[in-house]
């Protein structure tokens, strides 16, 4: 199993550009996820979602949206690049087993927006 | 809201020693307590997960435990080797049916040979 494949590994925008981070997961996992990672904070929540055709906030939403048409495919889309938004982005899925949970996630995507 | 943090952030000690890593969170009433192994420039490698309803769980040299009362949860590696070097992560999966995990900072360990 390829698990959870982020495309590209590498971005370079400039400020104003949108652009889409692709995700997908052969998993059959019905929680995605994505986060931001950046020096001194830590992993942040974007946006996640519950399950096909739905999304919802996570702590840092602002200037990202989601859209999840399929249980394998979750993209996220910069509307319009801010230096701010430079960072390197994580996609996880998980599942519900036993009533607990376990997350498996991507390699990165590291942006830069000059 | 849940925090969650890591404590020491940064960690250096000569191959061979046993130690501890500490992680705290705020809420109790976590679903499960996940700890993540990051190399440089790469994605995160689950470790261990431990169920809110276990006390401690293990993987060959690992051994990770959770206190939920005490909001606590460490991660003790024995006799570590150079090649343990690496950030270590907690993340917390909340009370809802959501797959969201808090995260702590990390904590970057160094094992000197």
């Amino acid at each position: 199993n390829a698990g959870v494949t982020q495309t590209p590994k590498f971005q370079v925008l400039k400020t104003g550009q949108s652009m889409t981070l692709q995700c997908a997961q052969d998993m059959n996992h019905e929680y995605m996820s994505w986060y931001r990672q950046d020096p001194g904070m830590g992993l942040r929540l974007i946006h996640y979602s519950v399950g096909a055709g739905i999304t919802d906030q996570g702590e840092v939403p602002n200037g990202y949206n989601v859209s999840r048409s399929t249980t394998e495919d979750f993209p996220l889309r910069l509307l319009s690049a801010a230096p701010s938004q430079t960072s390197v982005y994580f996609c996880a899925s998980s599942y519900s087993d036993r009533g607990g949970f376990d997350a498996f996630f991507g390699q990165g995507t590291r942006l830069t927006v000059v | 809201k849940q925090e969650v943090t890591q404590i020491p952030a940064a960690l250096s000690v000569p191959e061979g020693e046993n130690l501890v890593l500490n992680c705290s969170f705020t809420d109790s009433a976590i679903y499960n307590l996940q700890w993540f192994r990051q190399d440089p420039g790469k994605g995160l490698t689950s470790l261990l997960l431990i169920q809110s309803s276990q006390r401690e769980q293990t993987s060959g040299r690992l051994n990770a435990s959770l206190d939920k009362s005490s909001g606590r949860s460490t991660l003790y590696i024995a006799a570590s080797q150079p090649g343990d070097s690496a950030t270590y992560l907690c993340a917390a999966h909340g009370s809802s049916n959501t797959g969201k995990l808090i995260f702590g900072q990390g904590t970057t360990l160094q094992v000197k040979p």
